[in-house]
Protein backbone atom coordinates (compact mmCIF):
# COMPACT_ATOMS: atom_id res chain seq x y z
CA UNK A 1 0.00 0.00 0.00
CA UNK A 2 0.86 3.62 -0.89
CA UNK A 3 2.17 5.33 2.33
CA UNK A 4 3.30 9.13 2.57
CA UNK A 5 5.91 10.35 5.40
CA UNK A 6 6.42 14.18 6.10
CA UNK A 7 8.43 15.65 8.85
CA UNK A 8 9.12 16.95 11.54
CA UNK A 9 5.66 17.18 12.87
CA UNK A 10 6.41 20.29 14.27
CA UNK A 11 9.13 23.03 14.02
CA UNK A 12 10.08 26.07 15.48
CA UNK A 13 12.65 28.87 13.54
CA UNK A 14 14.28 31.94 14.17
CA UNK A 15 13.75 34.64 11.73
CA UNK A 16 16.61 34.68 8.83
CA UNK A 17 17.15 31.18 9.65
CA UNK A 18 17.27 28.18 6.77
CA UNK A 19 14.31 26.24 6.42
CA UNK A 20 14.02 22.30 5.14
CA UNK A 21 10.72 20.04 4.97
CA UNK A 22 11.09 16.87 3.81
CA UNK A 23 8.41 14.45 2.00
CA UNK A 24 8.43 10.82 0.78
CA UNK A 25 5.87 8.24 -0.76
CA UNK A 26 6.46 4.66 -0.66
CA UNK A 27 4.52 2.02 -2.93
CA UNK A 28 4.50 3.78 -5.91
CA UNK A 29 6.07 5.23 -8.45
CA UNK A 30 6.67 8.50 -10.31
CA UNK A 31 3.92 10.03 -8.28
CA UNK A 32 2.98 13.83 -8.69
CA UNK A 33 3.95 15.74 -5.90
CA UNK A 34 3.06 18.71 -3.88
CA UNK A 35 3.39 21.63 -1.64
CA UNK A 36 0.38 23.13 0.24
CA UNK A 37 0.00 25.71 2.81
CA UNK A 38 -2.74 26.38 5.34
CA UNK A 39 -2.74 29.83 6.88
CA UNK A 40 -5.41 30.25 9.63
CA UNK A 41 -8.90 32.09 8.03
CA UNK A 42 -7.13 31.65 3.97
CA UNK A 43 -7.28 27.79 3.17
CA UNK A 44 -5.08 25.36 1.51
CA UNK A 45 -2.83 27.04 -0.55
CA UNK A 46 -0.97 25.38 -3.77
CA UNK A 47 2.85 26.19 -3.83
CA UNK A 48 4.49 23.96 -5.85
CA UNK A 49 3.98 20.60 -7.90
CA UNK A 50 6.52 18.35 -9.13
CA UNK A 51 5.66 15.74 -12.28
CA UNK A 52 8.96 13.67 -12.12
CA UNK A 53 12.73 14.68 -11.19
CA UNK A 54 14.18 17.91 -11.33
CA UNK A 55 10.23 19.34 -12.60
CA UNK A 56 9.26 21.77 -10.37
CA UNK A 57 6.28 24.20 -11.15
CA UNK A 58 6.12 26.94 -8.67
CA UNK A 59 2.04 28.35 -8.10
CA UNK A 60 3.03 31.61 -6.07
CA UNK A 61 6.14 33.52 -5.37
CA UNK A 62 7.20 33.66 -2.50
CA UNK A 63 10.33 32.98 -0.02
CA UNK A 64 10.72 29.74 -0.04
CA UNK A 65 11.75 26.88 -3.15
CA UNK A 66 11.28 23.50 -3.74
CA UNK A 67 13.20 20.35 -5.15
CA UNK A 68 12.83 16.65 -6.20
CA UNK A 69 16.24 14.90 -6.08
CA UNK A 70 14.75 11.52 -5.81
CA UNK A 71 11.43 10.07 -7.63
CA UNK A 72 9.50 9.86 -4.49
CA UNK A 73 11.36 12.37 -2.13
CA UNK A 74 10.37 16.34 -2.08
CA UNK A 75 11.50 18.55 -0.12
CA UNK A 76 10.61 22.27 0.47
CA UNK A 77 13.40 24.89 1.94
CA UNK A 78 14.16 28.48 2.32
CA UNK A 79 17.56 30.41 2.89
CA UNK A 80 16.01 32.93 4.74
CA UNK A 81 12.94 32.42 6.79
CA UNK A 82 10.20 35.15 6.93
CA UNK A 83 7.62 35.68 10.00
CA UNK A 84 4.76 35.34 7.20
CA UNK A 85 6.08 32.24 6.59
CA UNK A 86 4.53 30.65 9.58
CA UNK A 87 1.76 28.12 8.51
CA UNK A 88 0.81 24.30 8.62
CA UNK A 89 2.93 22.33 5.69
CA UNK A 90 1.10 19.55 3.96
CA UNK A 91 2.52 17.47 1.21
CA UNK A 92 0.25 14.89 -0.67
CA UNK A 93 0.79 12.77 -4.02
CA UNK A 94 -1.70 12.09 -6.40
CA UNK A 95 -1.71 8.95 -8.55
CA UNK A 96 -3.33 8.39 -12.11
CA UNK A 97 -7.16 8.81 -11.14
CA UNK A 98 -6.35 12.13 -10.03
CA UNK A 99 -6.70 11.08 -6.31
CA UNK A 100 -4.56 13.12 -3.53
CA UNK A 101 -3.32 11.95 -0.87
CA UNK A 102 -1.79 14.02 2.02
CA UNK A 103 0.75 13.92 4.89
CA UNK A 104 -0.16 14.58 8.34
CA UNK A 105 1.27 18.02 7.96
CA UNK A 106 4.19 20.24 9.30
CA UNK A 107 3.31 23.05 12.14
CA UNK A 108 5.94 26.11 11.06
CA UNK A 109 6.29 28.79 13.67
CA UNK A 110 8.42 31.68 12.65
CA UNK A 111 10.08 33.58 15.93
CA UNK B 1 -10.21 31.06 -12.19
CA UNK B 2 -11.57 28.67 -10.51
CA UNK B 3 -13.27 28.85 -6.97
CA UNK B 4 -14.74 27.14 -4.52
CA UNK B 5 -16.94 28.27 -1.99
CA UNK B 6 -18.61 25.82 0.93
CA UNK B 7 -21.89 26.30 2.88
CA UNK B 8 -22.05 27.08 5.75
CA UNK B 9 -18.83 27.37 7.59
CA UNK B 10 -19.90 26.25 10.78
CA UNK B 11 -22.56 23.60 11.66
CA UNK B 12 -23.32 22.36 14.91
CA UNK B 13 -26.01 19.46 15.45
CA UNK B 14 -26.93 17.22 17.88
CA UNK B 15 -25.93 13.57 17.68
CA UNK B 16 -28.11 11.19 15.76
CA UNK B 17 -28.91 14.05 12.77
CA UNK B 18 -28.72 13.63 9.07
CA UNK B 19 -27.07 16.72 7.61
CA UNK B 20 -25.81 17.99 4.36
CA UNK B 21 -22.86 20.34 3.39
CA UNK B 22 -22.66 22.03 0.61
CA UNK B 23 -19.72 23.10 -2.17
CA UNK B 24 -20.18 25.10 -5.18
CA UNK B 25 -17.46 25.84 -7.97
CA UNK B 26 -17.40 28.59 -10.23
CA UNK B 27 -15.91 26.20 -13.39
CA UNK B 28 -17.92 23.27 -14.82
CA UNK B 29 -14.89 21.88 -16.62
CA UNK B 30 -13.80 19.38 -14.01
CA UNK B 31 -11.49 16.44 -13.84
CA UNK B 32 -13.45 15.50 -10.24
CA UNK B 33 -14.02 16.43 -6.97
CA UNK B 34 -12.77 15.21 -3.87
CA UNK B 35 -14.34 15.48 -0.26
CA UNK B 36 -11.54 15.20 2.76
CA UNK B 37 -11.95 15.43 6.55
CA UNK B 38 -9.27 17.44 8.76
CA UNK B 39 -9.37 16.82 12.80
CA UNK B 40 -7.74 19.49 14.54
CA UNK B 41 -3.92 20.08 13.70
CA UNK B 42 -3.84 16.67 11.68
CA UNK B 43 -3.53 15.74 7.98
CA UNK B 44 -6.30 15.89 5.52
CA UNK B 45 -8.30 12.60 5.60
CA UNK B 46 -9.52 11.69 1.96
CA UNK B 47 -13.39 10.43 2.02
CA UNK B 48 -14.76 10.57 -0.96
CA UNK B 49 -13.60 11.11 -4.74
CA UNK B 50 -16.07 11.68 -7.53
CA UNK B 51 -15.11 11.33 -11.50
CA UNK B 52 -16.87 13.96 -13.46
CA UNK B 53 -18.76 11.69 -15.20
CA UNK B 54 -20.11 10.25 -12.14
CA UNK B 55 -23.26 11.73 -10.05
CA UNK B 56 -22.79 10.21 -6.67
CA UNK B 57 -20.18 8.17 -4.62
CA UNK B 58 -21.03 6.34 -1.06
CA UNK B 59 -19.08 5.06 2.20
CA UNK B 60 -20.39 4.13 4.99
CA UNK B 61 -22.26 6.50 6.39
CA UNK B 62 -21.19 9.12 3.45
CA UNK B 63 -22.61 10.44 0.32
CA UNK B 64 -21.05 12.59 -1.85
CA UNK B 65 -23.17 13.60 -4.73
CA UNK B 66 -21.88 15.83 -7.81
CA UNK B 67 -23.76 18.08 -10.29
CA UNK B 68 -21.34 19.22 -12.56
CA UNK B 69 -23.23 21.51 -14.70
CA UNK B 70 -24.86 23.66 -12.28
CA UNK B 71 -21.12 23.31 -10.08
CA UNK B 72 -22.55 21.91 -6.88
CA UNK B 73 -21.59 19.08 -4.67
CA UNK B 74 -23.23 17.88 -1.41
CA UNK B 75 -21.62 15.65 1.23
CA UNK B 76 -24.69 13.90 2.84
CA UNK B 77 -23.31 12.72 6.45
CA UNK B 78 -25.99 9.89 8.12
CA UNK B 79 -27.11 9.57 11.70
CA UNK B 80 -24.23 11.76 12.85
CA UNK B 81 -22.03 11.18 15.70
CA UNK B 82 -19.22 13.11 17.97
CA UNK B 83 -16.48 11.25 15.94
CA UNK B 84 -17.80 12.98 12.90
CA UNK B 85 -16.59 16.64 14.64
CA UNK B 86 -14.28 17.60 12.36
CA UNK B 87 -12.95 20.07 9.29
CA UNK B 88 -14.91 18.92 5.88
CA UNK B 89 -13.11 20.75 2.98
CA UNK B 90 -14.27 20.32 -1.16
CA UNK B 91 -11.59 20.29 -3.53
CA UNK B 92 -11.69 20.68 -7.16
CA UNK B 93 -9.67 18.97 -9.26
CA UNK B 94 -9.45 21.23 -13.17
CA UNK B 95 -9.60 19.67 -16.39
CA UNK B 96 -6.22 20.55 -17.65
CA UNK B 97 -3.90 20.66 -14.94
CA UNK B 98 -2.98 19.02 -11.36
CA UNK B 99 -4.20 21.42 -9.33
CA UNK B 100 -6.30 20.83 -6.36
CA UNK B 101 -8.89 24.27 -5.38
CA UNK B 102 -9.91 23.95 -1.97
CA UNK B 103 -12.82 25.58 -0.54
CA UNK B 104 -12.46 27.17 2.75
CA UNK B 105 -14.44 24.03 5.15
CA UNK B 106 -17.46 23.55 7.17
CA UNK B 107 -16.31 22.89 10.70
CA UNK B 108 -18.49 20.37 12.43
CA UNK B 109 -19.40 19.92 15.60
CA UNK B 110 -21.64 17.14 16.98
CA UNK B 111 -22.86 17.31 20.46
CA UNK B 112 -24.01 13.86 22.48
Amino acid sequence: SQTIHQWPATLVQPVGSPLSLECTVEGTSNPNLYWYRQAAGRGLQLLFYSVGIGQISSEVPQNLSASRPQDRQFILSSKKLLLSDSGFYLCAWSNSARSYTFGSGTRLTVV
Amino acid sequence: KQEVTQIPAALSVPEGENLVLNCSFTDSAIYNLQWFRQDPGKGLTSLLLIQSSQREQTSGRLNASLDKSSGRSTLYIAASQPGDSATYLCAVNGGSNYKLTFGKGTLLTVNP
